[in-house]
């Protein structure tokens, strides 16, 4: 079975400073993916990034770029240079390997909050 | 990405009625995804919708109290029945285009309210 944990349930940063939000999974399939999603209070879901177990380099896609680690386990988000407008719930989630399931597990999620 | 409308964004409803929700994808796919958010929890799979085939269910939900139609490869519905407070939650359609990215696009939300 798969898994994932957000450890921090919310967090407050400084606006400019970068935060990590933590993420660990936990899978015994060979290939996964995995992702992070932004929901802000509106309720949508936004996709921010997305990151194979096989892919050798970290992925990035503007300021958000993804740390992973697979001997840890852990695929760690981090937001550079954040804005107010970066206040939402983030949820990190992660899709097996197998070749019918697409669906995705999500983690508890972490409210960040960015501070003027 | 696909693009996803869902219908009602948003819906009060009384205890023991029934709503159905309607998700609207702007291209073909081959499957569709349900989910559920309770207030301040994460998200769960309700269900995965495929064309010309019977929903699969996951743990802990069935098909009396969540019937879903997908009619074709656009249009999917998830109706919550005889609905109690507890159903008070977000539902989310979610598709993965057929080729190419690996993400999952999600719809705005059906926001209900059980009273």
């Amino acid at each position: 079975a798969q898994k994932i944990t957000q450890t921090q349930p919310g967090m407050f940063v400084q606006e400019k400073e970068a935060v990590t939000l933590d993420c660990t999974y936990d899978t015994s399939d060979p290939s996964y993916g995995l992702f992070w999603y932004k929901q802000p209070s509106s309720g949508e879901m936004i996709f921010l990034i997305y990151q194979g177990s096989y892919d050798q380099q970290n992925a990035t896609e503007g300021r958000y770029s993804l740390n992973f680690q697979k001997a840890r386990k852990s695929a760690n988000l981090v937001i550079s240079a954040s804005q107010l407008g970066d206040s939402a719930m983030y949820f990190c989630a992660m899709r097996g390997g197998n070749q019918g399931a697409q669906k995705l597990v999500f983690g508890q999620g972490t409210r960040l909050t960015i501070n003027p | 990405s696909a693009v996803i409308s869902q219908k009602p964004s948003r819906d009060i409803c009384q205890r023991g009625t029934s709503l159905t929700i309607q998700c609207q994808v702007d291209s073909q796919v081959t499957m569709m995804f349900w989910y559920r958010q309770q207030p301040g929890q994460s998200l769960t799979l309700i269900a995965t919708a495929n064309q010309g085939s019977e929903a699969t269910y996951e743990s802990g939900f069935v098909i009396d109290k969540f019937p879903i139609s997908r009619p074709n490869l656009t249009f999917s519905t998830l109706t919550v029945s005889n609905m109690s407070p507890e159903d008070s939650s977000i539902y989310l359609c979610s598709v993965k285009k057929n080729s190419g990215a690996n993400v999952l696009t999600f719809g705005a939300g059906s926001r209900l309210t059980v009273l």
